[in-house]
C-alpha cells in the first residue's frame, strides 16, 4: 500500500520561515507534489519534485530525497494569506496522485 | 482560475438515493481524476480516466462509478448513498502530472 505522513498543524509568525515535512511509503513512485488549500477553496498546485534536491518558486521551495522517502516544503517571509492547509502528494505510475492528510498552517501577526 | 468547472456546487440527498456530479476539464487535458475530501482530511483518490477509459481506482466500492466523454468532460455517479458519503467531491484535470482542481461539489447525505 501507500502512506504519507505530515504534521497535522504548524504555527508560525508573520515574516518567519516554516518547514513542513512529509515522509512517504509507496510503490511506483514518480515524484512528490505540494498543494495549498484555503478554507472553502480548491487545492492549488505549488511545486513538484521528481529528482532529489531543492526546487525554488518565489517564497516557496520544495525538497526531495528519494533515498530517504522524504520531502519538505519551505515557506519563507510568511504572510497572513499563507494560512491554509498544505498537502504533500505522491505521483505514481500513470500520474495517479495520492494525497497526505494535510498540515494546517496558522500564521500569527 | 484553473479552467475546471464542476456542477452542482452544493446538493442535498437522502440515504439510498443516487447522485451524478459533473466536471468540465481544462481545455486539452485528457486525464481527469475524482477525489473525495471529508472535512479536515486530505483528498482521497476515487478513480482516474484517461481518454475515456478508467485507468486507476482507489479504495472505493463499485457504487462509485464514472464516465469520461470524448470532449474529456466527466461524471461521477454514486448509487445507494450512505451518510458517510457526505463530503466535498473534487474533480482534477491534468496533462502531465500537475493537477488542476475545480471548486468541488459539496454533497450532504441526510
Amino acid at each position: 500500500g501507500q502512506s504519507l505522513e505530515q504534521p497535522s498543524e504548524v504555527t508560525a509568525v508573520e515574516g518567519a520561515i516554516v518547514q513542513i515535512n512529509c515522509t512517504y511509503q509507496t510503490s511506483g513512485f514518480y515524484g512528490l507534489s505540494w498543494y495549498q488549500q484555503h478554507d472553502g477553496g480548491a487545492p492549488t498546485f505549488l511545486s513538484y519534485n521528481a529528482l532529489d534536491g531543492l526546487e525554488e518558486t518565489g517564497r516557496f521551495s520544495s525538497f526531495l530525497s528519494r533515498s530517504d522517502s522524504y520531502g519538505y516544503l519551505l515557506l519563507q517571509e510568511l504572510q497572513m494569506k499563507d494560512s491554509a492547509s498544505y498537502f504533500c502528494a505522491v505521483s505514481r505510475a500513470g500520474f495517479k496522485t495520492i494525497f497526505g492528510a494535510g498540515t494546517r498552517l496558522f500564521v500569527k501577526a | 482560475e484553473t479552467g475546471v468547472t464542476q456542477s452542482p456546487t452544493h446538493l442535498i440527498k437522502t440515504r439510498g438515493q443516487q447522485v451524478t456530479l459533473r466536471c468540465s476539464s481544462q481545455s486539452g487535458h485528457n486525464t481527469v481524476s475524482w477525489y473525495q475530501q471529508a472535512l479536515g482530511q486530505g483528498p482521497q483518490f476515487i478513480f482516474q480516466y484517461y481518454r475515456e477509459e478508467e485507468n486507476g481506482r482507489g479504495n472505493f466500492p463499485p457504487r462509485f462509478s464514472g464516465l469520461q466523454f470524448p470532449n474529456y468532460s466527466s461524471e461521477l455517479n454514486v448509487n445507494a448513498l450512505e451518510l458517510d458519503d457526505s463530503a466535498l467531491y473534487l474533480c482534477a484535470s491534468s496533462l502531465a502530472g500537475e493537477l488542476f482542481f475545480g471548486e468541488g461539489s459539496r454533497l450532504t447525505v441526510l
